[in-house]
């Protein structure tokens, strides 16, 4: 079984809905981030958080919201879908000693309408 | 605003020939991590150098990190069509915990 799952792996959804994406890890890991990925612009860090009690936000953080259930659950909330949050999201996980090496789940492909 | 700058951003070559990646910033990072990623999949990470002017080699894969810890490339000898992919350079900073990515850059290698 994959260490980082993310679930749904495709999602279409009209604007204005709300979306939740989530992840979950049998890493063992206690930092986990939230990551959107555009053409051309690589990987663009949304929320992060070093631990359960822990959260921050990234570089665009603005539109999204998340939670950290558990050290193994950290879901990304979409409260207001616009079609400019169509993108990749990627989950990924660290552990705090080395906690540039990141695992990534296989991302989730949301389009909005 | 740390930045990291990847180029080329594009890449088709023919099996066999040899190519490098640069990946390059005006600030210090206290490490730089590669990645591979292929459609459909997460990135993967590859490798991870800390010390300036550190050269690790991975196969046919060769990546260096620049003595003044700014810069970085990956240099892929012999190159075979599973090379193919997006690699993403990453910089990691001791101040705030986070890595920043490049742009990535998509290699295609023709058979």
């Amino acid at each position: 079984d994959a260490d980082v799952t993310q679930t749904p792996r495709n999602r279409i959804t009209k604007t204005g809905k709300r979306i939740m994406l989530e992840c979950s890890q049998t890493k063992g890991h206690d930092r986990m981030y939230w990551y959107r990925q555009d053409p051309g612009l690589g990987l663009r860090l949304i929320y992060y958080s070093f631990d359960v009690k822990d959260i921050n936000k990234g570089e665009i953080s603005d539109g999204y919201s998340v939670s950290r259930q558990a050290q193994a659950k950290f879901s990304l909330s979409l409260e207001s879908a616009i079609p400019n949050q169509t993108a990749l999201y990627f989950c990924a996980t660290s552990d705090g000693g080395r906690a540039w090496e990141q695992y990534f789940g296989p991302g989730t492909r949301l389009t909005v309408t | 605003t740390q930045l990291l700058e990847q180029s080329p951003q594009f890449l088709s070559i023919q099996e066999g020939e040899n190519l490098t990646v640069y990946c390059n910033s005006s600030s210090v990072f206290s490490s730089l991590q590669w990645y591979r990623q292929e459609p459909g999949e997460g990135p993967v990470l590859l490798v991870t150098v800390v010390t300036g002017g550190e050269v690790k080699k991975l196969k046919r894969l060769t990546f260096q990190f620049g003595d003044a810890r700014k810069d970085s490339s990956l240099h892929i000898t012999a190159a075979q069509p599973g090379d193919t992919g997006l690699y993403l350079c990453a910089g990691g900073s001791s101040n705030t915990g986070k890595l920043i990515f490049g742009q990535g850059t998509t290699l295609q290698v023709k058979p």
